[in-house]
């Protein structure tokens, strides 16, 4: 099936540390949500965008939906040890009943 | 509030039997639960979309016959693996879409299935 471009794949950070990551589409989505996966469990929902330049911020942690609607980022400033985990975006073309499509996840690591 | 279980957490079972995977929403009605697979550190890959009182929507290159999906009430679906084999180890996961937030979706904590 298809997959959105995430980058970087994976990210050594030193903890205190702002991480930027980013999703990129060949086609529009109208809805980004972004999830965190632990090892061994299912995503946790962090953030959700509804509208091309939306910039969202829940806690530590900020996205935007890009004004093409074929990206989206998300940054967590202050990096900290729990961050550590595999960030997905994904991407949901209407309302409705419409499935989601995942990205290729980012692999976050904290250096000590 | 938003909470989705899934059991078994982990199940270890032989090749040629088969394994019930049960995704419940226990806070909220879920019109529509999908069914995930995830392979070690690869991203999460849909098989099917069930709906509440109908067939599921499988995708392209999922066997319905071999994956039989069951939403019989609105917090309910389950995932049977009929005579698995070890190619079908895997992370299973489902979702649920909290009813009247179409745009929400959230994942259970996924079952671990291992045929030996």
């Amino acid at each position: 099936g298809q997959q959105l471009n995430q980058s970087p794949q994976s990210m050594f950070i030193q903890e205190g540390e702002d991480v930027s990551m980013n999703c990129t589409s060949s086609s529009i989505f109208n809805t980004w949500l972004w999830y965190k996966q632990d090892p061994g469990e299912g995503p946790v929902l962090l953030i959700a965008l509804y509208k091309a330049g939306e910039l969202t911020s829940n806690g530590r942690l900020t996205a935007q939906f890009g004004i093409t609607r074929k990206d989206s980022f998300l940054n967590i400033s202050a990096s900290i040890p729990s961050d550590v985990g595999i960030y997905f975006c994904a991407g949901q073309l209407n309302f409705g009943n419409e499935k989601l499509t995942f990205g290729t996840g980012t692999r976050l690591t904290i250096i000590p | 509030g938003a909470v989705v279980s899934q059991h078994p957490s982990r199940v270890i079972c032989k090749s040629g039997t088969s394994v019930k995977i049960e995704c419940r929403s226990l806070d909220f009605q879920a019109t529509t639960m999908f069914w995930y697979r995830q392979f070690p550190k690869q991203s999460l890959m849909l098989m099917a979309t069930s709906n509440e009182g109908s067939k599921a929507t499988y995708e392209q290159g999922v066997e319905k016959d071999k994956f039989l999906i069951n939403h019989a009430s609105l917090t309910l679906s389950t995932l049977t693996v009929t005579s698995a084999h070890p190619e079908d180890s895997s992370f299973y996961i489902c979702s649920a879409r909290v009813r009247g937030k179409d745009y929400e979706q959230y994942f259970g904590p996924g079952t671990r299935l291992t045929v030996t």
